[in-house]
């Protein structure tokens, strides 16, 4: 079974421009959550999506936004990027029903790197 | 890697022998703690797990102690080996409205020494 697959893996962006990241889920799964990694503040929960509805948001500016398709590859996008954006960001993929437990295993994709120059 | 001016505690121990790294959680209401190991160039790759009802809890080479009075919890990697070198991640599970998110401890980096 393929895993959590992320594209690009490397992008160099500019302030003021704006980016889009992409993840593709494991086969299945409906939920796809994104989290920002940095030295300074460590992993940081970005958003979740389930059933192409935003289910659950971290404490990131309105710059931040994300959508799911009805296949449930996941998009974030960055807007107006500032130095302070350049971190590894993750995707992580789970079923999300939370039907029979009120926890999913969540499997992370290898991650965007994006520097803001 | 991405880890590089990451301010982590470290330990560093003896090829064969056991690991201990601690951690620190905030949330009462979390149900679920995850421990994840994160390689250079890699995303973190699931451990275990443990619920909150639980103490402790064994895999593979890996327990997992929990103790909710003073939220702490624990790994022990036990007879540790090269492959282990990585950065450690606790996790707290939070649940609400259907959905659910992950809150991350700082991280541990363990370099195993031959």
């Amino acid at each position: 079974k393929a895993g959590v697959t992320q594209t690009p893996r490397y992008l160099i962006k500019t302030r003021g421009q704006q980016v889009t990241l992409s993840c593709s889920p494991i086969s299945g799964h409906r939920s796809v959550s994104w989290y920002q990694q940095t030295p300074g503040q460590g992993l940081q929960f970005l958003f979740e999506y389930f059933s192409e509805t935003q289910r659950n948001k971290g404490n990131f500016p309105g710059r931040f936004s994300g959508r799911q398709f009805s296949n449930s590859r996941s998009e974030m996008n960055v807007s107006t990027l500032e130095l302070g954006d350049s971190a590894l960001y993750l995707c992580a993929s789970s079923s999300g029903t939370l039907a029979t437990s009120s926890y999913n295993e969540q499997f992370f994709g290898p991650g965007t790197r994006l520097t803001v120059l | 890697g991405e880890s590089v001016g990451l301010h982590l505690p470290t330990l560093s121990v003896q090829e064969g022998d056991n690991s201990i790294i601690n951690c620190a959680y905030s949330n009462s209401a979390s149900d679920y703690f995850i421990w994840y190991k994160q390689e250079s160039g890699k995303g973190p790759q699931f451990i275990i797990d443990i619920r909150s009802n639980m103490d402790k809890r064994q895999g593979q080479r890996v327990t997992v102690l929990l103790n909710k009075t003073v939220k702490h919890l624990s790994l022990q990697i036990a007879a540790t080996q090269p492959g282990d070198s990585a950065v450690y991640f606790c996790a707290e599970n939070l649940t609400g409205g259907g959905a659910q998110k992950l809150v991350f401890g700082q991280g541990t980096r363990l370099t195993i020494n031959p």
